[in-house]
């Protein structure tokens, strides 16, 4: 699958302070999701995104589908510790077709909360 | 409903075996995919089926293979396992959105 560039790789935050993390590819991607693994399960859809400016919450969840089509953000307002995961990014390419789901995954950021 | 199940959970093999995974999509779903989740390469693609027939295929060696039967329920064989095989393997299903797209918790696969 295409690359996808997703930073931070790692944070440790405040409970109640508000996180970010983007992903950015050198490809035009349709659709972007976000997902959320606790250890020893598999990702969890957070949050979908299909037009380019799209801005959608999920709760305390933020994510916007960048207007280039080649990025993608995620903010989590107040932290809590059940955050603590692995959050990926993943997108369907412009390249693929109707019936392509060839999701590209991005390394993950993984966020550890401090009491 | 329940979920997409995969077993075994856990597995330990020899390098040279073979395995085969088992994946049960949520009922109604007839997509599944496999993907292959390690600390260094992240979460790969293998292949898609659709309705018994292969749709969709990574970029893995010939070793990774997979068959999906009529019930949707859908099994992945490696053959000759490398100690680089071990990794979390996840299957997803689809209802055919994105929205649908729905992960097993996994098998964990470690070759020795």
């Amino acid at each position: 699958g295409q690359q996808l560039n997703q930073s931070p790789q790692s944070m440790f935050i405040q409970e109640g302070e508000d996180v970010s993390m983007n992903c950015t590819s050198s490809s035009i991607f349709n659709t972007w999701l976000w997902y959320k693994q606790d250890p020893g399960e598999g990702p969890v859809l957070l949050i979908a995104l299909y037009k380019a400016g799209e801005l959608t919450s999920n709760g305390r969840l933020t994510a916007q589908f960048g207007i280039t089509r080649k990025d993608s953000f995620l903010n989590i307002s107040a932290s809590i510790p059940s955050d603590v995961g692995i959050y990926f990014c993943a997108g369907l390419p412009a390249s693929g077709g109707t019936n392509d789901y060839k999701l590209s995954f991005g390394a993950g950021t993984t966020v550890t909360v401090r009491a | 409903k329940a979920g997409v199940t995969q077993t075994p959970r856990y597995l330990i093999k020899t390098r040279g075996q073979q395995v085969t995974l088992s994946c049960s999509p949520i009922s109604g779903h007839r997509s599944v995919s496999w993907y292959q989740q390690t600390p260094g390469q992240g979460l790969q693609f293998l292949f898609e089926y659709f309705s018994e027939t292969q749709r969709n295929k990574g970029n893995f060696p010939g070793r990774f293979s997979g068959r999906q039967f009529s019930n949707s329920r859908s099994e992945m064989n490696v053959s000759t396992l490398e100690l680089g095989d071990s990794a979390l393997y996840l299957c997803a299903s689809s209802t055919g959105t994105v929205y649908g797209y729905t992960f097993g918790s996994g098998t964990r696969l470690t070759v020795v």
